[in-house]
């Protein structure tokens, strides 16, 4: 799977949208952008995937380039609960659905 | 709607015991499962995987061993515990064929 990079960490206040950026500029056609938030002592919990199109959910939007060289998950009005390490992770269809996760950024929300 | 439940929550063994975790989803039939580690402050790490009863696969060598004795269960076990087997261990599922996975709450173990 291709790599990803990601800033170490964010800060936000609450009640703030928040842009997290992820580049993935050796992505290939068959590679979906999947994204994972974790806070420690928990699993890691899906928030949203893409492949071309932008997508929407009730944690999150997921914006990805023309190219798909890179991708933003924005998160609109957030609160503490969302203070988490974001993992942007690319996987390509078929295998054994393997998940490589990185360092992500870690998100601080002020109050 | 489906849960995920791991078990034990925590575990403190000595270097050289054997081990047992325990991994079961309920609500969702032939589930793939897999099992990850993450050391402390490490990253999360994918171990096994399995797609169907009786049949796991290995993706990375941590002298630990999986095995799938019922579609909703997944056991992670060794006969020697390793000091580097510390860590958080997370058991997770999908559906077959590509999709999110959804993870269960971890175990913590401490290898003394």
């Amino acid at each position: 799977d291709a790599k990803t990079t990601q800033p170490d960490s964010m800060e936000s206040t609450e009640g703030e949208t928040v842009h997290l950026p992820c580049s993935h500029a050796t992505i290939s056609g068959n590679e979906y952008i999947y994204w994972y938030r974790q806070v420690p002592l928990q699993g890691p919990e899906y928030v949203t995937h893409g492949l071309q199109q932008n997508t929407t959910n009730s944690m999150a939007f997921l914006a990805i380039a023309s190219d798909r060289k890179s991708s933003t998950l924005i998160l609109p009005h957030v609160s503490l609960r969302d203070a988490a390490v974001y993992h942007c992770i690319l996987r390509a269809t078929g295998g054994n659905n393997k998940l490589t996760f990185g360092q992500g950024t870690v998100l601080s929300v002020i109050p | 709607a489906q849960t995920i439940h791991q078990w034990p929550v925590a575990e403190i063994k000595a270097v050289g015991s054997p081990l047992s975790l325990g991994c079961t989803i309920k609500g969702k039939s032939s589930p793939n499962l897999y099992w990850y580690w993450q050391a402390t402050g490490g990253t999360l790490q994918q171990l096994f995987y399995s797609i169907t009863v009786g049949q796991v696969e290995s993706v990375v060598q941590l002298n630990l061993s999986a095995s799938r004795p019922k579609d909703d269960q997944f056991i992670l076990s060794t006969e020697k515990l390793l000091l580097s087997h510390s860590g958080f261990y997370l058991c997770a599922w999908s559906l077959q064929g590509p999709g999110e996975q959804y993870f269960g709450p971890g175990t913590r173990l401490t290898v003394l």
